[in-house]
């Protein structure tokens, strides 16, 4: 079955750029969105339709996508993004979703 | 204001059948371009993808875990129903259930996610 591959951890000190990344083989011809999950709550949408800010959501999360990878970027981390990172995508009738990665900004 | 709410037993046995409602407000099918999903994360694990239903009632399941499954919905009360059968303690999760909104073609993405249900299986 095809798969969404994250790193499974990725550090960032405060106020530097995190990049998680999101690969598959023809990932670049899919819509990528990426949720953020914190312990006991449920995901929340932080970008969807690869590169689009649902309202609400901080400007320093940004998305990108191209050819085989898709990245979350969050300029100038803080301590309350931390948490786990999940990039999902929609292909063939199926809801792909990553094995998720946790960002530590310390 | 969307909103969803997961219900179901807490507690099943192994081999039962568990069953999960999903109750929402705030949308409805009759729109369009809106699905209601089910998602389970295993303490510790990651999220895993289950079943969806759409505006048109169509149907799509995990292939993993389609023979388990089955998905409905009533939209006279707004919920959504997901069974799944012979459950065993690898079961034992955390069950969401979240809007996904159909932005054309290829773009799906859960745009609001339910509290979440735990659910444990054991004897």
């Amino acid at each position: 079955s095809y798969e969404l591959t994250q790193p499974p951890s990725v550090s960032v000190p405060p106020r530097q750029t995190a990049s998680i990344t999101c690969s598959g083989d023809k990932l670049g011809t899919l819509y990528v969105s990426w949720y953020q999950q914190k312990p006991g709550q449920s995901p929340v949408l932080v970008i969807y339709h690869d590169d689009e800010r649902p309202s609400g959501i901080p400007e320093r999360f940004s998305g990108s996508n191209s050819g085989g990878t898709a990245t979350l970027t969050i300029s100038g981390a803080q301590a309350m993004d931390d948490g786990i990172y999940y990039c999902q995508a929609w292909d063939s009738s199926t809801v792909l979703l990553g094995g998720g990665t946790t960002l530590t900004v310390l | 204001q969307v909103t969803l709410r997961e219900s179901g037993p807490a507690l099943v046995k192994p081999t039962q059948t568990l069953k999960l409602t999903c109750t929402f407000s705030g949308f409805s099918f009759n729109t369009g371009d809106m699905c209601v999903s089910w998602i389970r994360q295993p303490p510790g694990k990651a999220l895993e993808w289950l079943a969806l239903i759409d505006w048109d009632g169509d149907k799509y399941y995990s292939a993993s875990l389609k023979s388990r499954l089955t998905v409905s919905r009533d939209t006279s009360k707004n919920e959504v129903v997901l069974t799944m059968s012979d459950m065993d303690p690898a079961d034992t999760a955390t069950f969401y259930c979240a809007r996904m909104y159909a932005s054309g073609t290829y773009s799906y993405y859960f745009d609001y996610w339910g509290q979440g249900i735990q659910v444990t299986v054991s004897s």
